[in-house]
């Protein structure tokens, strides 16, 4: 089974600073998925940016990129330029490549989450 | 269509009362997915759907729960005689092949409470 790691439980940052925040995770596979989440206060889970194994380039998204280490089994998430708006819970995921088609259905694993609190 | 719906948003029962939960996917998406979120902790996965078939259930899914997708559109998912440790966020996600990599749309969740 497939485990995702956030060992920050909370980060802060400064407005217009950088922040990184940590993952790591465990598979047995080669091919897979991976995805930061945000989830405001509100509650609803946005996706922020996904990362294919299979690609060694990494994702960016504006301000948002990861540095995917696949040997390592690392993904971390980096915002730029940070917002109010990007105070939020950032969750770490995992997704089996095999999709909903094969075994795992697409089903999503989890981290713990870090909550990201930004300063004005 | 404005995304996934989920009703009610918030339920207080009382222990040994039974609950049923609602999910509309966005209408095109086949799968459908639900979670289930305790506070501060990550959303772990309940069950799957594709399209009425109930494909997969983790473990997580005691006897004492039932999902259905009668149509293959909205989703119910019922817990019978709750319990003090079944109060979390559930959530729903739904996903077809034709979104980037299958991606899941989240609803806002419902709230379960139970004194």
């Amino acid at each position: 089974a497939q485990t995702v790691t956030q060992s920050q439980p909370e980060m802060s940052v400064q407005e217009a600073e950088t922040v990184t925040l940590s993952c790591t995770y465990d598979t047995s596979e080669s091919d897979y998925y991976l995805f930061w989440y945000k989830q405001p206060p509100s509650r609803q889970m946005i996706l922020v940016i996904r990362q294919e194994a299979y690609k060694q380039q990494n994702a960016t998204e504006n301000r948002f990129s990861v540095n995917f280490q696949k040997a390592a089994k690392s993904f971390s998430l980096k915002i730029s330029d940070s917002q109010l708006g990007d105070a939020a819970m950032y969750f770490c995921a995992y997704r089996s490549a095999a999709g909903a088609g094969g075994t795992s259905y697409g089903k999503l694993t989890f981290g713990q989450g870090t909550i990201l609190t930004v300063h004005p | 269509d404005t995304g996934v719906s989920q009703n009610p948003r918030h339920k207080i029962t009382k222990r040994g009362q039974n609950v049923t939960f609602r999910c509309d996917p966005i209408s095109e998406h086949n799968r459908l997915y639900w979670y289930r979120q305790t506070l501060g902790q990550g959303p772990e996965f309940l069950t799957y759907f594709q399209n009425e078939a109930q494909l997969e259930k983790s473990r997580l899914l005691s006897d004492r729960f039932s999902a259905e997708r009668p149509k293959g559109s909205f989703s119910t998912l019922e817990i019978q005689r709750t319990e003090q440790g079944d109060s979390a966020m559930y959530l729903c996600a739904s996903s077809t092949r034709g979104t980037v990599n299958n991606e899941q749309f989240f609803g806002p969740g419902t709230r379960l409470t139970v004194l």
